[in-house]
């Protein structure tokens, strides 16, 4: 059973430049959360997606924003891009429906540096 | 508001020591905690998770933590400290299945 997997591994742009990160969920889940982890801290929210649309919101710009296809896949995208941009970002997947709705997977995250 | 505070940045334990992590919450309804653990550049991984359920949770490598209502604290534990514990643990909220929400983590030294 793969877990949740994420692309690029690592990414490298400039500032005012667009990014597009990509991630699969664990299979059988249908929503998918994006995290930003800047260096020496811990994860802080940026969205979640269910059903295509955004369910959750946290304290992000309209900088970033985001999709979720029919395959419960979904993407990140980051326009003018600052140098405090700089993170892992980390996706993660889970199961609305289940009782346990709370338990979220995380992928490896990609390493996404702004020069 | 939901929110946790980690009242260690850095804890050192020798190798075969217990392991104590302290982490209390803040929230306004019944929550949902988790200790998740941060390998150097490995993703997060889930220890252990609390429901409402049982209020001491068992989970993965040995680790447990006890829910404390009164004292608003979910301490994580380990009886012996392994060289491989060494990691950046994260204590972390939720309710209803949205935002996780992340304390600024504690970084385990484990020593010979």
């Amino acid at each position: 059973d793969a877990g949740v997997t994420q692309s690029p591994t690592h990414l490298i742009k400039t500032r005012g430049q667009q990014v597009t990160l990509r991630c699969s969920p664990k299979s059988g889940h249908d929503t998918v959360s994006w995290y930003q982890q800047a260096l020496g801290q811990g994860p802080q929210f940026i969205f979640q997606y269910y059903e295509e649309e955004e369910r959750q919101r946290g304290n992000f710009p309209d900088r970033f924003s985001g999709h979720q296809f029919p395959n419960y896949s979904s993407e990140l995208n980051v326009n003018a891009l600052l140098l405090g941009d700089s993170a892992l970002y980390l996706c993660a997947s889970s199961l609305l429906a289940s009782p346990a709705t709370d338990t979220q997977y995380f992928g490896p995250g990609t390493r996404l540096t702004v020069l | 508001a939901q929110s946790v505070t980690q009242l260690d940045s850095h804890v050192s334990v020798s190798e075969g020591t217990p392991v104590l992590l302290r982490c209390n919450y803040s929230s306004s309804y019944s929550p949902s905690l988790f200790w998740y653990v941060q390998h150097p550049n490995k993703g997060l991984q889930l220890l252990l998770k609390y429901t409402s359920a049982a209020t001491l949770v068992k989970g993965i490598n040995g680790f447990e933590a006890e829910f404390k209502k009164s004292e608003t604290s979910f301490h994580l534990t380990k009886p012996s400290a392994h060289m491989s514990d060494a990691a950046e643990y994260f204590c972390v909220v939720s309710h209803s299945g949205y935002a996780l929400n992340f304390g600024k983590g504690t970084s385990l030294l484990v020593t010979p």
